[in-house]
Formats: C-alpha cells, sequence, structure tokens
C-alpha cells in the first residue's frame, strides 16, 4: 500500500460548484499535513497547513480525520483559477515529507 | 528576495552524459531536498541535507550524487545520465523539517 494515496481524478466541475478531495495515508505517526497546489509545468505551493481542528481559508476547507487517516479539501464556489493539481502532502516526522501524486481539478465555465 | 532558485530551466543530454543542478536558497533554511516528479508517480525523494556539512538517501538516490556547497546552495550531480532520469526535478527547503516546503522553479530533464 501507497504511504499516501489520492485519486488521480480528473474532477471536472462547472463554475460554482463545490469539490471535495481526499487523501489517505497509511502511517498513524504522521504529524503534520499539508495541502499544496501545482499549476501546469510550474512548482507546487503551499495552499494549506491542515489542523487537527480542521482549518478554513475562505473557499477552502481542510479536514483532518486521526481515525480514519485522511485528509480533506473542500472548495466551494469554485472559480475557473482553481483549475490545478492538489497534492496532499504529509510529514511523518523528521526530515521526511511525503506527498501524493495529485488530484488534477478542471473548472469550467 | 528570491526564496529557491534553480538552474538550468530544461536540459537536453545523450545517455551517458553527465551534468549539475544547481539550487541556491536565500531563506536562512538549514536542510534542503531535492525531488524528482515523474507522471503519476509524485514527488519522490533523491536525497535532503539536514544542514550545512551533511546529506542523506532519499527514496530513490540511485545514480545521483548531492552537495551542500554551503548553507545556500545545495547541487544534484547526475554522472551518467540514463533514460529513465527524464524528469522534473525540484529543490525544496521548509523553515523546520516537519513545516511546508519551498519550491524552486523546477529542471526539466529529457535523456535521449
Amino acid at each position: 500500500r501507497k504511504e499516501v494515496e489520492q485519486d488521480p481524478g480528473p474532477f471536472n466541475v462547472p463554475e460554482g460548484a463545490t469539490v471535495a478531495f481526499n487523501c489517505t495515508y497509511s502511517n498513524s505517526a504522521s504529524q503534520s499535513f499539508f495541502w499544496y497546489r501545482q499549476d501546469c509545468r510550474k512548482e507546487p505551493k503551499l495552499l494549506m497547513s491542515v489542523y487537527s481542528s480542521g482549518n478554513e481559508d475562505g473557499r477552502f476547507t481542510a479536514q483532518l480525520n486521526r481515525a480514519s487517516q485522511y485528509i480533506s479539501l473542500l472548495i466551494r464556489d469554485s472559480k475557473l483559477s482553481d483549475s490545478a493539481t492538489y497534492l496532499c502532502a504529509l510529514n511523518t516526522g523528521g526530515f521526511k515529507t511525503i506527498f501524493g501524486a495529485g488530484t488534477r481539478l478542471f473548472v469550467k465555465a | 528576495n528570491a526564496g529557491v532558485t534553480q538552474t538550468p530551466k530544461f536540459q537536453v543530454l545523450k545517455t551517458g552524459q553527465s551534468m549539475t543542478l544547481q539550487c541556491a536558497q536565500d531563506m536562512n533554511h538549514n536542510s534542503m531536498y531535492w525531488y524528482r516528479q515523474d507522471p503519476g508517480m509524485g514527488l519522490r525523494l533523491i536525497y535532503y541535507s539536514a544542514s550545512e556539512g551533511t546529506t542523506d538517501k532519499g527514496e530513490v538516490p540511485n545514480g545521483y550524487n548531492v552537495s551542500r556547497l554551503n548553507k545556500r546552495e545545495f547541487s544534484l550531480r547526475l554522472e551518467s545520465a540514463a533514460p529513465s532520469q527524464t524528469s522534473v526535478y525540484f529543490c525544496a527547503t521548509p523553515p523546520r523539517p516537519e513545516e511546508t516546503q519551498y519550491f524552486g522553479p523546477g529542471t526539466r530533464l529529457l535523456v535521449l
């Protein structure tokens, strides 16, 4: 089993839709969690850190479920500019950060 | 501040050629990382450097060597390039190991 798994998509949604991505992980000792956004032919950039209590930043909400070992990202009122690949990542302690392969999102007009 | 810079942006090599990918950061971070990104595989750690003067293997170190020249610079060397090393290479650095990583713009490498 991969340490981090994401549905590769693509997710094709209309503008204004709500879309959710999940990311499951296998190492229960994982300590910190992140969502990154990666535009085509660009580097990944941090979208949000994911906290145990959940956190929200505008249209974006991230959740952590330690019992079921997954993190989620919810995007409300999707915009064309949200089209990108979304990578989840987690740190298992020390110098090891594991990245998922990413979920591609296309938002259509 | 430039953050994390990488050179070159693009490179085409023939099998067996060598090259060095350069990375520099002006964020004053201790640790630096080299990843490769392939379709469907996500980012895989090649080598990392916890601090100046130290380097350690990651998940896919075979065929690569690294040098942590000073606190700012971390280079990745391919001694004898192979087609399997065709990839996009990213350098990254976090404020602390468990925190978010800041990535350079990447180097696209094609090995023929």
